[in-house]
């Protein structure tokens, strides 16, 4: 997988948008940037992923830079339910097989 | 999205016994299922890709007779920790993707099982 950089934590107020990055610059023409998200003692959940093109769904938005070499993961409204670890993870080969870095870990407050 | 079942939740054992884990995709079919592990305050480790009607692939550094996987149907893989010891002990997870022919497939996790062998 190509390696990401991913800043170890972040805290963000709830109800306010929550910015995460994600750096790949080692990124290849057709790998994908998928993200996923771990909450405290649970299996992770998938949030988004995307090639090139920004990707929005009822979870959060995917901007990525017109170079692929980072992206930005937004959760619009982050609520304390929101509170994990974030992964941006680039799998060679497809979206099935997965290395996870140390990501991000979101902390929402009040 | 998918769901992707683990049983048990979690289980204590004593050491030397052997412990099954198993991992369900409840409404897909998955050719391929992957098994991780997770201690604590550590990142997710990739231990070995469960191939359906096949023998597994195991990552470098896991033990293939310790790890036994099971991928007997296109619905369920096992895992069996087999002669466990307190090393042992950790959050064991599987993952599944819905076989698609198109390039990229998300995948879907179970809830985990925590082990503690005691």
């Amino acid at each position: 997988d190509a390696k990401t950089t991913q800043p170890t934590s972040m805290d963000c107020a709830e109800g306010r948008a929550a910015n995460l990055p994600c750096n790949h610059s080692t990124i290849s023409g057709n790998e994908y940037v998928y993200w996923y998200r771990q909450i405290h003692s649970q299996g992770p959940q998938y949030i988004i992923h995307g090639l090139k093109n920004n990707e929005t769904n009822e979870m959060a938005s995917l901007i990525i830079t017109e170079d692929r070499k980072s992206s930005t993961l937004i959760l619009p409204h982050a609520t304390l339910r929101d509170t994990a670890v974030y992964y941006c993870i680039v799998p060679t080969g497809g979206g099935n097989k997965l290395t996870f870095g140390t990501g991000t870990q979101l902390k929402v407050e009040l | 999205g998918a769901v992707v079942s683990q049983h048990p939740s979690w289980v204590i054992c004593k050491s030397g016994t052997s412990v099954k884990i198993e991992c369900r995709s409840l409404d897909f079919q998955a050719t391929t299922m992957f098994w991780y592990r997770q201690f604590p305050k550590q990142s997710l480790m990739l231990m070995a890709t469960s191939n359906e009607g096949s023998k597994a692939t195991y990552e470098q550094g896991v033990e293939k007779d310790k790890f036994l996987i099971n991928h007997a149907s296109l619905t369920l893989s096992t895992l069996t920790v087999t002669s466990a010891h307190p090393e042992d002990s950790s959050f064991y997870i599987c993952s599944a993707s819905v076989d698609r022919i198109t390039y990229t497939t998300e995948a879907f996790f179970g809830q985990g099982t925590r082990l503690t062998v005691v």
